[in-house]
């Protein structure tokens, strides 16, 4: 039972454009979504996150959208960066749960100079 | 400001053996939280500790495998009687959650099982 789906396992863009990463749940019942960036051999780092309250949040060149009637979330990194190539994981908890997050399978992004 | 921290980063042993492994979450976070990652899945969920009292366990977790959190700051998990299915990336995260829900990951122990 996979209730955060990242149906992409990879993602190619051009140094300078935007990256879009997508994100899907099913429990609706989650009311708080997370962004991670992760690179090989190192956990996971917090990248932003969003409430079920609002639908955008934006820090920097990283913004996150939530659709909450389509139960879905997207990641618009602009502009991409070569630095930016690392897998990205999107996670979703609710407040009875104990904060416990959920992972999705992640999206492997590589940024072309 | 130091992170989370976890010791070792990588461990080899051999099925059947005993391993432990110790995490240092972040000051005065008085949440923690155990996850294990294998190859192409994301973290899954292990147990977590708001201080010392043991909040929650997942059905991963078996009962070769026992956590603590003695004092309400760092925290040790144990696997007893490893087998070749318990290689994987265990990660600990840490969260105050009076402050943030945002959990915060140290680096992670590497477990082979040979």
């Amino acid at each position: 039972d996979q209730q955060v789906k990242q149906n992409s396992p990879s993602l190619s863009v051009q140094e300078g454009r935007i990256s879009i990463l997508n994100c899907d749940y099913t429990n609706s019942m989650f009311d708080y979504f997370l962004w991670y960036k992760k690179y090989p051999a190192e956990g996971p780092t917090f990248l932003i996150s969003i409430s079920s309250i609002k639908d955008k949040n934006e820090d920097g060149r990283f913004t996150v959208f939530l659709n909450k009637s389509a139960k879905h979330l997207s990641l618009h990194i602009v502009p991409s960066q070569p630095g930016d190539s690392a897998v990205y994981f999107c996670a979703a908890s609710w407040g009875t749960s104990g904060s416990r997050l959920t992972f999705g399978e992640g999206t492997q992004l590589t940024v072309n100079p | 400001d130091t992170g989370v921290s976890q010791n070792p980063r990588h461990k080899i042993t051999k099925r059947g053996q005993n391993v432990t492994f110790r995490c240092d979450p972040i000051s005065e976070h008085n949440r923690l939280y155990w996850y294990r990652q294998t190859l192409g899945q994301g973290p899954e969920f292990l147990t977590y500790f708001q201080n010392e009292a043991q909040l929650e366990k997942s059905r991963l977790l078996s009962d070769r495998f026992s956590a603590e959190r003695p004092k309400g700051s760092f925290s040790t998990l144990e696997i007893q009687r490893t087998e070749q299915g318990d290689s994987a990336m265990y990660l600990c995260a840490s969260s105050h959650i009076q402050v943030t829900d945002t959990q915060y990951f140290g680096p992670g122990t590497r477990l082979t099982v040979l």
